[in-house]
This record gives C-alpha cells, structure tokens and sequence, in this order.
C-alpha cells in the first residue's frame, strides 16, 4: 500500500518569513496530494490540493508542487501570520478500481507554529 | 458549499457503554463517508468506509462489532461504538465527498472520553 512521509514534525518560524513542509509517497500510482491544515480540536481543513498533471499550484500566499519522478510534494507558505499555526497534513491517494472511491494516506503532520 | 456536520462534538460515557456518533453531508449527497481515528499528536487512521446501502469496508485491525457503521441515506452516516472502553477514548473524525473524484471533506471531530 501507499506511505506517505512527512518532514518536518514540528517547524517553527517568525512572522512574515515562509514555511516549506515536504512528502514523500510510495505509490508510483498516486495522483492526487491534498494538504489539510488542522487546529485544535477540530477537524482537518482542505487548503490546497494538486493532481499528477500538474507541477505546480498557487492560491495566494500557499503553493504546493509536485515532482513525480522523485515522488514527492511540498507545501509551501508565504509571508506567515500567526493565524497560519495549526498541524498540517499532506495526503496521496489514487483513483480506485472498479470505480470505488479513492482512499487517502495521510502523513504523520508537521506542527507550524507563527512566533509573532 | 461541502460542509460535512458532526454530532456530538464530544461526549464522556462510562465503561460498558456503547455511544453514536452521526456524520452528515449537510448541502450534498454521499455515497461513501468515511471514518478516521486520531490519537494525540497523531495523524488520521482510516477505520472504514461508510457506502449507503451496503455494509461498511473496514480496515485491518479494526473490529468491525465493537466500531458499527450504518450508511441508511445519501446524507448521513453514522458510528455506534459498543461496550466502549477507556482505550477506545480518542478523536473521531468523518468525511466524505461530492464525487469520486471531488476533494475529501471533513467534519469537525467528536472527542470521546470513556471514564
């Protein structure tokens, strides 16, 4: 099955400066990775999300790009605040077989924390 | 729009007990919820899949008569855990999607504490 591995398990960064999380996977097969943003009691968050056929994808300050032939994706913010402090989650799964819904793998979440 | 609700977001019951926990897709139908654990500082585990209508696919090493899961309309799931136990105190999680190709959404959790 597919293993997805998260770096770095806790990441600390002042404001205003950027924050990069990296996964591996496993699964040559897998073509959709969806990042989750998740705070304290609550539940995962969908922030952006890139498939196999694209490198690259950009929704204001976060982007996430892809390198197939190394397998591996990585999450990228921009200009942090405060408010972006939260575990985050990458994830990978592939299209199911015989049209059954696709499953995702989760790695194990990096702890962002913003120092003001 | 994708708003997946979940009810209660926490409950405390004593040992022996069995406690439900409901999955709703508020503003779309779904076929397939799913339903995820997480411990502490940990990431999601997949317990089963939820598909209206038939019995639920669980993962390895998850029992299938303490975690039940009934999938009875296109809206709503829900995950009855039986005889609950203090090691079964966790993060319950579920989420489904508006199409097999759509982004997974998630509820907000329901934090069980068994006493």
């Amino acid at each position: 099955g597919e293993n997805v591995e998260q770096h770095p398990s806790t990441l600390s960064v002042q404001e205003g400066d950027s924050a990069v999380i990296k996964c591996t996977y496993s699964d040559s097969a897998s073509n959709y990775f969806p990042w989750y943003k998740q705070e304290l009691g609550k539940g995962p968050q969908l922030i952006i999300d890139i498939r196999s056929n694209v490198g690259e994808k950009k929704d204001q300050r976060i982007a996430v790009t892809l390198n197939k032939t190394a397998k591996h994706f990585s999450l990228h913010i921009t200009e942090t605040q405060p408010e972006d402090s939260a575990v985050y989650f990458c994830a990978a799964s592939k299209a199911g077989s015989s049209g059954s819904a696709r499953q995702l793998t989760f790695g194990s979440g990096t702890q962002l924390t913003v120092l003001p | 729009g994708a708003v997946v609700s979940q009810h209660p977001s926490w409950v405390i019951c004593k040992s022996g007990t069995s406690v439900k926990i409901e999955c709703r897709s508020l503003d779309f139908q779904a076929t397939t919820m799913f339903w995820y654990r997480q411990f502490p500082k940990q990431s999601l585990m997949l317990m089963a899949t939820s598909n209206e209508g038939s019995k639920a696919t669980y993962e390895q090493g998850v029992e299938k008569d303490k975690f039940l899961i009934n999938h009875a309309s296109l809206t709503l799931s829900t995950l009855t855990v039986t005889s609950a136990h203090p090691e079964d105190s966790s993060f319950y999680i579920c989420s489904a999607r508006t199409g097999d190709n759509s982004p997974l959404h998630f509820g907000n959790g329901t934090r069980l504490t068994v006493t």
